[in-house]
């Protein structure tokens, strides 16, 4: 069974432009989550998606948005890319809100981004 | 903002030796989920304790949870150099939310 896959693995970018991050979940799983472990700061929650609906994001600006397809394949757009968004961006998949609640997260290799 | 807190932030112990990991978290939660990460990858799940458990195991892990204490440990025992990694605690609150909410993290280093 194929895991969680991201990409790009890196992605560098300048301060203003715009980053969109790709992850696509475990076959079989329809929610896929997202978030940022910045230096110091930790891992910390950024959106779930699930069955192509935001359900829930995190305290972050609006300028950090996604969207999921229906393949549940999913987008992480950031905008207006500012130099405290260099951290590595996880995605996590799961099985579903119709699914167990107790469940795990899968989560993929991330995508390092690079703000110079 | 991070739930709670690990303890240590860093180990460093002699293959063969068990190796014991602490959580603390803030609030109420559905369930606690221990987490490694290898040197700035991705995340691969342990194992998940659900709030009425209060001792699960697999393989050489072994997990605890007090929630009158909000406090979870993590043993590895007969540790490997393959151990070493970061290790994670998260929890899920209530309710109906999948959000994960991470400690700060404990750095194992197991030497050959």
């Amino acid at each position: 069974e194929a895991g969680v896959t991201q990409s790009p693995t890196h992605l560098i970018k300048t301060r203003g432009q715009q980053a969109t991050l790709r992850c696509s979940p475990i076959s079989g799983h329809t929610s896929v989550y997202w978030y940022q472990q910045a230096l110091g700061l930790g891992l910390q929650f950024l959106l779930w998606y699930d069955e192509g609906e935001e359900r829930n994001r995190g305290n972050f600006p609006p300028r950090f948005s996604g969207r999921q397809f229906p393949n549940y394949s999913s987008e992480l757009n950031v905008n207006a890319l500012e130099l405290e968004d260099s951290a590595l961006y996880l995605c996590a998949s799961s099985y579903g809100t119709g699914g167990k609640s107790n469940q795990p997260q899968h989560f993929g290799d991330g995508t390092r981004l690079s703000i110079l | 903002s991070q739930q709670g807190e690990e303890d240590p932030q860093a180990l460093s112990i002699q293959e063969g030796e068990n190796a014991t990991m602490n959580c603390s978290y803030k609030t109420s939660i559905n369930n606690l989920q221990w987490y490694r990460q290898n040197s700035g990858r991705g995340l691969v799940h342990l194992i998940l304790i659900r709030s009425n458990e209060r001792e699960k195991h697999s393989g050489r892990l072994r997990v605890t949870l007090d929630t009158s204490k909000k406090s979870s440990s993590l043993l590895i025992t007969a540790s490997r150099a393959a151990d070493t990694a970061s290790y994670f605690c998260a929890t899920i609150g209530f309710p109906g939310r999948r959000a994960l909410t991470f400690g700060s993290g404990t750095r194992l280093q197991v030497q050959p």
